[in-house]
């Protein structure tokens, strides 16, 4: 079956622009989670959508919002880009369960300038 | 709470072993193991549910000490195809479901 598909794939935006990036799951799979990958940082987690509900969230600013549709599909939005939003954002997905696995997408560069 | 990964970066040559640990500062009910390659996505290796379990899965294993609050990858007779960026990624109690909060990762390089 298909895998987790992230568009696009590479981005470049200006400070103070916005961005929207999509992520969809796994057929079948209900919860869709975002991280953003820095060098010095690893996976900081973004937040988790389940069922079109936001059910977690990580400790980043307000500019920083997602939703997720019926049909499972997510997206997140940053607003006022910063410099120091460059990053690698990742979504995986999962069915949703507790302790299931995750399969990650490939990813979306994002290059803010 | 971030677990902490140890060490950050590690050099073997094929055949030598290494080990991962992740700890963590909370209690914890999970613990996920993932490996990324350089380019690609993170990869799932295993899930370790309760204290005390053990998984192998080819010449990878892993532990979870609950009481210590901590997890250890080990990578056994290592193979050039193990080089990556391996993250622990864990589930706190009293944490939402789903909240899966990973290290920031050990690089591993296995050289031939």
């Amino acid at each position: 079956k298909a895998g987790v598909t992230q568009t696009p794939r590479y981005l470049i935006k200006t400070r103070g622009q916005q961005v929207t990036l999509s992520c969809s799951p796994i057929s079948g799979h209900r919860s869709v989670s975002w991280y953003q990958q820095t060098p010095g940082q690893g996976l900081q987690f973004l937040f988790e959508y389940f069922s079109e509900t936001q059910r977690n969230k990580g400790n980043f600013p307000g500019r920083f919002s997602g939703r997720q549709f019926s049909n499972s599909r997510s997206e997140m939005n940053v607003s006022t880009l910063e410099l120091g939003d460059s990053a690698l954002y990742l979504c995986a997905s999962s069915v949703g369960q507790v302790n299931t696995e995750a399969f990650f997408g490939q990813g979306t560069r994002l290059t803010v300038v | 709470q971030q677990p902490v990964q140890s060490p950050q970066a590690v050099i073997l040559r094929e055949g030598e072993d290494a080990v991962i640990n992740c700890s963590s500062s909370k209690a914890l009910y999970s613990v996920h193991w993932y490996r990324q390659k350089h380019g690609e996505a993170p990869v799932f290796l295993m899930i370790l549910l309760k204290g005390g379990e053990q998984k192998g899965h080819d010449k990878i294993s892993a532990s979870f000490n609950e009481k210590k609050q901590q997890s250890s990858l080990y990578l056994t007779a290592s193979q050039l195809s193990y080089s990556g960026t391996y993250f622990c990624g864990t589930e706190n109690y009293g944490g939402s479901q789903g909240n899966l909060i990973f290290g920031k990762g050990t690089k591993l390089s296995v050289k031939p």
